[in-house]
């Protein structure tokens, strides 16, 4: 079961326009909620994250939102510049099983074209 | 200001044989995670460590082994490869768990299993 989705693959927007990533999850434990930005041959490395407490948290060009009734959240990138290519990979995390757990989506392939 | 290091970076390994994939990290963690990342799909819990002495099972446990001797280092044992094992290997770290605390990642170990 795929607790965590991310439902495109891929997505391309053109440099300066917003870049909309979107993330559903179906598992009403989870509280706390990140996103990974990953380029090829490199490991995934933070990006932001929203607490379950929080509708928004913003971070530069990048702003996360949380709709907690939709078990959703997006991830808002605005302006979009070409450095920005990579697969974005969103990640939910709660007490699960005894353990404390992360679980991945699995990741959207953002082209931003010059 | 070294993060996480991941050895080998590739390696080609047969049926049957056994090997041992390095992972150090050096900003003093108390967490340590094994993932693997099959294509198109998410990463997938292995084996995590709260501390020296202390590892426990993640989601695909089996055909793994892991040790944690000491706060800096976490190898992961694959005993007897098997094809299913063909994935790219991610370690990762965290100060305290992931429920609030992103986590940091090597860069990875492609293993292909023929």
């Amino acid at each position: 079961d795929q607790q965590v989705k991310q439902n495109s693959p891929s997505l391309s927007v053109q440099e300066g326009r917003i870049s909309i990533l979107n993330c559903d999850y179906t598992n009403s434990m989870f509280d706390y909620f990140l996103w990974y930005k990953k380029y090829p041959a490199e490991g995934p490395t933070f990006l932001i994250s929203i607490s379950s407490i929080k509708d928004k948290n913003e971070d530069g060009r990048f702003t996360v939102f949380l709709n907690k009734s939709a078990k959703h959240l997006s991830l808002h990138i605005v302006p979009s510049q070409p450095g920005d290519s990579a697969v974005y990979f969103c990640a939910a995390s709660g007490d699960s099983g005894g353990y404390q757990k992360v679980t991945f989506g699995t990741g959207t392939k953002l082209q931003v074209i010059p | 200001n070294a993060g996480v290091t991941q050895t080998p970076k590739f390696h080609i390994l047969k049926i049957g044989q056994s090997m041992t994939l390095q992972c150090t990290q050096d900003m003093n963690h108390n967490y340590m995670y094994w993932y693997r990342q099959d294509p198109g799909m998410g990463l997938k819990l292995i084996y995590y460590s709260v501390g020296a002495g202390i590892t426990d099972k993640g989601e695909v446990p089996n055909g793994y082994n892991v040790s944690r001797s000491t706060t800096e280092d976490f190898p992961l044992r694959l005993e007897l490869a098997a094809p299913s094992q063909t994935s790219v290997y991610f370690c990762a770290s965290s100060y305290s768990g992931p429920r609030n605390q992103p986590q940091h990642f090597g860069d990875g170990t492609r293993l292909s299993i023929l």
